[in-house]
């Protein structure tokens, strides 16, 4: 069965400082990954995925995921990390060809100023 | 284009009572996802659609159905609410025909839903 994990619930970084929020991933076949951002009391917006190619993602509001094939990751950075940020992050893989997705718990990340 | 829609943004019911959850999306996807978020479960499917006329269960379907009479809206409804139902919803699309598998989905803002 296709499935993600997200090992951590919480990740608390200072304003400036790299983030990295942590994705294993179990999958047969070739991995499709996802990233995506909930703020408070919002949908969850996309921020990037992972089908075939380049090793590193680029997605939107500068965070960019590192694809790892050996380790079977796929984690999400941001070099330089803003209060903004604070969000629940949820990796997901789809599970069949009908695109179902199977999500990750979800990471809480605190930016303290 | 709007995106995904959901109405209402709240409600509250009592148990026992029934009521009706509206998606709506302009996008012309084929796929349409109804999801549930609650604390400490993540996002768990309920129902889901793969085009205008099919519906199908995910997850947790129990005590939910769901139809799907147009291509842009898909519905989900309550017939006897009960507290264990108290949860915030999500509703989502997803472009199916072309490079289905890796496309992803779009979710509404969601309908933060009590029942008492």
């Amino acid at each position: 069965a296709q499935s993600v994990a997200q090992p951590e619930d919480q990740v608390n970084v200072a304003e400036g400082n790299p983030l990295t929020v942590k994705c294993t991933y179990s999958v047969s076949g070739n991995p499709y990954l996802f990233w995506y951002v909930q703020y408070p009391n919002r949908g969850l917006q996309f921020l990037l995925k992972y089908i075939t190619g380049d090793n590193l993602v680029k997605g939107s509001y500068g965070f960019e995921a590192e694809f790892n094939k050996s380790q079977t990751s796929f984690h999400l950075k941001k070099p330089s990390a803003l209060v903004s940020d604070s969000a629940l992050y949820f990796c997901a893989t789809p599970t069949d060809s009908w695109g179902k997705f199977q999500f990750g718990a979800g990471t809480q990340v605190v930016v303290t100023p | 284009n709007a995106g995904v829609t959901q109405t209402p943004k709240f409600r509250v019911l009592k148990t026992g009572q029934s009521m009706t959850l509206l998606c709506a999306q302009d996008m012309n996807h084929e796929y349409m996802y109804w999801y549930r978020q609650d604390p400490g479960m993540g996002l768990r499917l309920i129902h889901y659609s793969v085009g205008e006329g099919t519906t199908a269960k995910g997850e947790v379907p129990d005590g939910y159905n769901v139809s799907r009479l147009k291509k842009q809206n898909f519905l989900l409804g309550l017939e006897s609410a009960a507290p264990s139902q108290t949860s915030v919803y999500f509703c989502a699309s997803k472009a199916g025909l072309a490079g289905g598998l890796y496309n992803e989905q779009f979710f509404g803002p969601g309908t933060r839903l009590t029942v008492l």
